[in-house]
């Protein structure tokens, strides 16, 4: 059965505060990796990495791949009270299926 | 550019009752999956639909819970003589087809509370 699992479960900033925010997954036959972000409704997607060692950056937001010790980790600089929210972690393993496996994301709270 | 739309936003039924939920994909979109949020877990998928087919159902419970997408209108998630443990966050994503599978976008999902 697939897995991801992210860490920290929350965590607590200060504004301006950087934070890492991690996923480690394991899959059969991962395809890619999706950061999701979850307010009080719909999770909006952040990034698609397909491939080890390539930032993919967003603004203040960036994420990166290691296909090789089956992690990402998703980086937020100069942090703001707008960015408290759950970070989803999510893996699309293809091969036939056609479903998400979700971690149970990480709660980040930005304090002023 | 309308986005995901589910409705209602919140359900309340006693135990026994039917839930249904309804969800329009994005405009353009054929495709649609359900998720089930508990408190404090990450989206567990249900199903996957295509118009007027289920394509993958593996990550629904055997009984009392059922999903359609017919040719005409929204998708739908039927729960059969809920219980308290169904009460979570419901929420539906669609892609364009199933090439972009990992390219999902969600709704604001229904929340589900069984009294």
């Amino acid at each position: 059965e697939d897995k991801v699992v992210q860490s920290p479960l929350s965590l607590v900033v200060h504004e301006g505060d950087t934070v890492t925010l991690n996923c480690s997954y394991e899959v059969t036959n991962f395809r890619s990796l999706l950061w999701y972000k979850q307010e009080k409704k719909a999770p909006t997607f952040l990034f698609m990495l397909t491939s080890s060692g390539i930032e993919k950056k967003s603004g203040r937001l960036s994420s990166i791949l290691d296909k090789k010790e089956l992690f990402s980790i998703l980086n937020i600089t100069a942090t703001q009270t707008g960015d408290s929210a759950v970070y989803l972690c999510a893996v699309y393993s293809g091969a036939g299926s056609y479903q998400l496996t979700f971690g149970k994301g990480t709660k980040l709270s930005v304090i002023p | 550019n309308a986005g995901v739309m589910q409705n209602p936003r919140h359900l309340v039924r006693r135990r026994g009752q039917e839930a249904r939920l309804r969800c329009s994909p994005m405009k353009g979109h054929s495709h649609v999956y359900w998720y089930r949020q508990l408190p404090e877990e990450g989206l567990k998928f249900m199903v996957y639909l295509q118009k007027e087919n289920i394509i993958d159902e593996s990550g629904m419970p055997k009984e009392r819970f059922s999903a359609e997408f017919p040719k005409e209108g929204p998708s739908i998630l039927r729960i059969q003589q809920v219980v308290r443990g169904d009460s979570a966050a419901y929420f539906c994503a669609s892609s364009l087809n199933r090439d972009r599978v990992y390219e999902q976008y969600f709704g604001p999902g229904t929340r589900l509370t069984v009294t």
